[in-house]
């Protein structure tokens, strides 16, 4: 079936380590988001892409980074610059990005710091 | 710019009564408006969206939203609860050229027995 693949589904980190989470998507969409969740909140953007080799900085992009080098994959980095770090991590994927299309998600992945 | 207000944070019904969650937005342009639903520890599953044709929009499993311009509302309804209601609501807006969308903080939703 096609959909949107994470992992791992619970991490834990350390303090000044970096983590990576896993995106892969064989829905053969162009664009791919990640998300920020905390508890009682709504979602916030932190990285997009729109197509392979390109991203862009969402709203609390500060302590993350991304890369996009396959169309079906954007894993996402949890630098130590990123000083709360945790949360609930959801990543999204569309039809080449424009208004009114439908965003896809994934079952996200949670990451605690220890 | 734009923005959305969830008017709940929690909501409870009994089982077989109507839901009603309300979202409000503002919007620079035309919106696109989109309700998802999250069970715990899930992502988010599309209910229904609007995007400029009708303004009732019906989605999954029994839920309905209209759209209404005057008033800035996007309410969400149900005519009778179920058990498996139970999650959380997030009402989104989408009206940049590429689609960012924006969250409301969220409706939890109780149904009791």
């Amino acid at each position: 079936d096609g959909g949107i693949t994470q992992s791992p589904k619970y991490l834990f980190r350390k303090e000044g380590q970096n983590v990576t989470l896993s995106c892969e998507q064989n829905l053969n969409h162009d664009a791919m988001y990640w998300y920020r969740q905390d508890p009682g909140q709504g979602l916030r953007l932190i990285y997009y892409s729109q197509i392979v080799n390109d991203f862009q900085k969402g709203d609390i992009a500060e302590g993350y980074s991304v890369s996009r080098e396959k169309k079906e994959s954007f894993p996402l980095t949890v630098t130590s610059a990123q000083k709360n770090p945790t949360a609930f991590y959801l990543c999204a994927s569309s039809i080449p990005a424009v208004s009114g299309n439908t965003i896809y998600f994934g079952e996200g992945s949670w990451l605690t710091v220890v | 710019a734009q923005s959305v207000t969830q008017l709940d944070s929690h909501v409870s019904v009994s089982e077989g009564t109507p839901v009603l969650l309300r979202c409000n937005y503002s919007s620079s342009y035309s919106p696109s408006l989109f309700w998802y639903v999250q069970h715990p520890n899930k992502g988010l599953q599309l209910l229904l969206k609007y995007t400029s044709a009708a303004t009732l929009v019906k989605g999954i499993n029994g839920f309905e939203a209209e759209f209404k311009k005057s008033e800035t509302s996007f309410h969400l309804t149900k005519p009778s609860a179920h058990m498996s209601d139970a999650a959380e609501y997030f009402c989104v807006v989408s009206d940049d050229s590429w689609g960012k969308l924006q969250f409301g903080a969220g409706t939890q939703v109780v149904v009791t027995p």
